[in-house]
C-alpha cells in the first residue's frame, strides 16, 4: 500500500520553462514533506522541504506547495535547466514513525536544451 | 571528502551466502538508516538506528540485521541471501534536533544475488 504516490513516472520540459512535479499522499499523520533529487549512480540529495503548517516554501528556483486538504504537494522549478535532469523523489515523515522517510516512486525529469 | 560512504559499491554473490555492507558517516550525525531500492525503483526504509533505539520496518525479514560498532558506522548484515534481495541498498544519516530529518545518503551498494 503506497502512502506516497508520484503518478507521473517521467516529465520532459524545455530549458527555461517551468517544471511541475506532483506528489499525493494518503496518510494524514504525515507532518513534514521533502523533495530529494537523484542522479544515476548517486544517492538521493536533499532539495527542499515543507512543514504541514505551511502551504509554500521557496528556495531559489525551487518552490514546494502543499495542499493539506487535498493531500497533495508539488515542486515547481523555474526556470528549468538541463542540469536539473534527474529523478525527483517526494518523501514524507509521520510524527509517530521515528523520523523515517516514506518515499514516492520518483519522477524522471528531462530538461531539453 | 565523502560524507556518507558505503562499501562495496557493487556486490555479486550466490544464493544462500551471508554478506555485509558497510556504511560510515563523517558528519557527526547520531542517527543512521538503511533503505532498499527495488527493481521498480521504490525506496523503502529498512531500519532507523541511533545509540538509543533501533526501529525496524516490520516488512524486513529477520535475515537482515544492522550492526553499529559506533555512532559513525551502521553495517548491514544479510544472512542466507535470496534472489529477491537483489536491489540497491542506500545508507543515510541525520542529526536529531536539527531541521527535521534532512537525511544525507550514500551512493548506494548494488547487490546482485545469482
Amino acid at each position: 500500500d503506497q502512502q506516497v504516490k508520484q503518478n507521473s513516472p517521467s516529465l520532459s520540459v524545455q530549458e527555461g520553462r517551468i517544471s511541475i512535479l506532483n506528489c499525493d499522499y494518503t496518510n494524514s499523520m504525515f507532518d513534514y514533506f521533502l523533495w530529494y533529487k537523484k542522479y544515476p549512480a548517486e544517492g538521493p540529495t536533499f532539495l527542499i522541504s515543507i512543514s504541514s503548517i505551511k502551504d509554500k516554501n521557496e528556495d531559489g528556483r525551487f518552490t514546494v506547495f502543499l495542499n493539506k486538504s487535498a493531500k497533495h504537494l508539488s515542486l515547481h522549478i523555474v526556470p528549468s535547466q538541463p542540469g536539473d535532469s534527474a529523478v525527483y523523489f517526494c518523501a514524507a515523515i509521520s510524527n509517530n514513525a521515528g523520523n523515517m522517510l516514506t518515499f514516492g516512486g520518483g519522477t524522471r525529469l528531462m530538461v531539453k536544451p | 571528502d565523502t560524507a556518507v560512504s558505503q562499501t562495496p559499491k557493487y556486490l555479486v554473490t550466490q544464493m544462500g551466502n551471508d554478506k555485509s555492507i558497510k556504511c560510515e558517516q563523517n558528519l557527526g550525525h547520531d542517527t543512521m538508516y538503511w533503505y532498499k531500492q527495488d527493481s521498480k525503483k521504490f525506496l523503502k526504509i529498512m531500519f532507523s538506528y541511533n545509540n538509543k533505539e533501533l526501529i525496524i520496518n516490520e516488512t524486513v525479514p529477520n535475515r537482515f540485521s544492522p550492526k553499529s560498532p559506533d555512532k559513525a558506522h551502521l553495517n548491514l548484515h544479510i544472512n542466507s541471501l535470496e534472489l529477491g534481495d537483489s536491489a540497491v541498498y542506500f545508507c543515510a544519516s541525520s542529526l536529531a534536533g536539527t531541521t527535521k530529518n534532512i537525511q544525507y545518503f550514500g551512493a548506494g551498494t548494488r547487490l546482485s544475488v545469482l
